[in-house]
């Protein structure tokens, strides 16, 4: 039973456009949310979080919204570059739960020059 | 300075066997963990261990088990290794509840 389900297994996306990574959780008990970038024969690079305490949370072209009512969050890259072209991972948290995190199955991003 | 590394990058081995995957950070964390990727791309969270606690993923088989020498190290032994066990294997750590800071991967082929 997946409780953090990203339905868009890929996106493509013009470079300098908005890129608008989507993630759905069913577990009302996470608390803390994150986005994860990854390439290639590479580990997963933290990118941004929001707490549940929070509806946005913004680091430069990265903006992450939390709409806890309806268990979503999404990651808005603004504007997009050809080097944000890899595999977005959303994860989230449960508090006490020994920081473990609970990742989406990935939306790989593609960004066209 | 590498902040999370892991060793060996790739393992290949045959089934039944025992092997170990070993994992170092020099951040100063005081939380470790291992995430399997398996052939879907899905990430799963095995272990979370600090030096209080050890907090284990229940669908993880017992044939695995983390080994923490000390703060900087969480190792990984798998005992009579399955096909199934094929996957990218990696490590991470963390201050507290803070951001998980992951390591390169390590690759583990059982034929």
């Amino acid at each position: 039973d997946q409780q953090v389900k990203q339905n868009s297994p890929s996106l493509s996306v013009q470079e300098g456009r908005i890129s608008i990574l989507n993630c759905d959780y069913t577990n009302s008990m996470f608390d803390y949310f994150l986005w994860y970038k990854k390439y290639p024969a590479e580990g997963p690079t933290f990118l941004i979080s929001i707490s549940s305490i929070k509806d946005k949370n913004e680091d430069g072209r990265f903006t992450v919204f939390l709409n806890k009512s309806a268990k979503h969050l999404s990651l808005h890259i603004v504007p997009s570059q050809p080097g944000d072209s890899a595999v977005y991972f959303c994860a989230a948290q449960r508090n006490n739960a020994g920081n473990m995190l609970t990742f989406g199955g990935g939306t790989r991003l593609m960004v066209k020059p | 300075d590498t902040a999370v590394s892991q060793t060996p990058k790739y393992l290949v081995t045959q089934m039944g066997n025992d092997k170990s995957i070993k994992c170092e950070q020099n951040l100063g964390h005081d939380t470790m963990y291992w995430y399997k990727q398996d052939s879907k791309k899905f990430l799963k969270i095995m272990f979370s261990y600090n030096n209080k606690e050890l907090i284990i993923n229940e669908t993880v088989p017992n044939r695995f088990s983390p080994k923490s020498p000390d703060k900087a190290h969480l190792n990984l032994h798998i005992n009579s290794l399955e096909l199934g066990d094929s996957a990218v294997y990696f490590c991470a750590s963390s201050l507290r509840t803070y951001e998980q800071y992951f390591g390169p991967g390590t690759r583990l082929t059982v034929t």
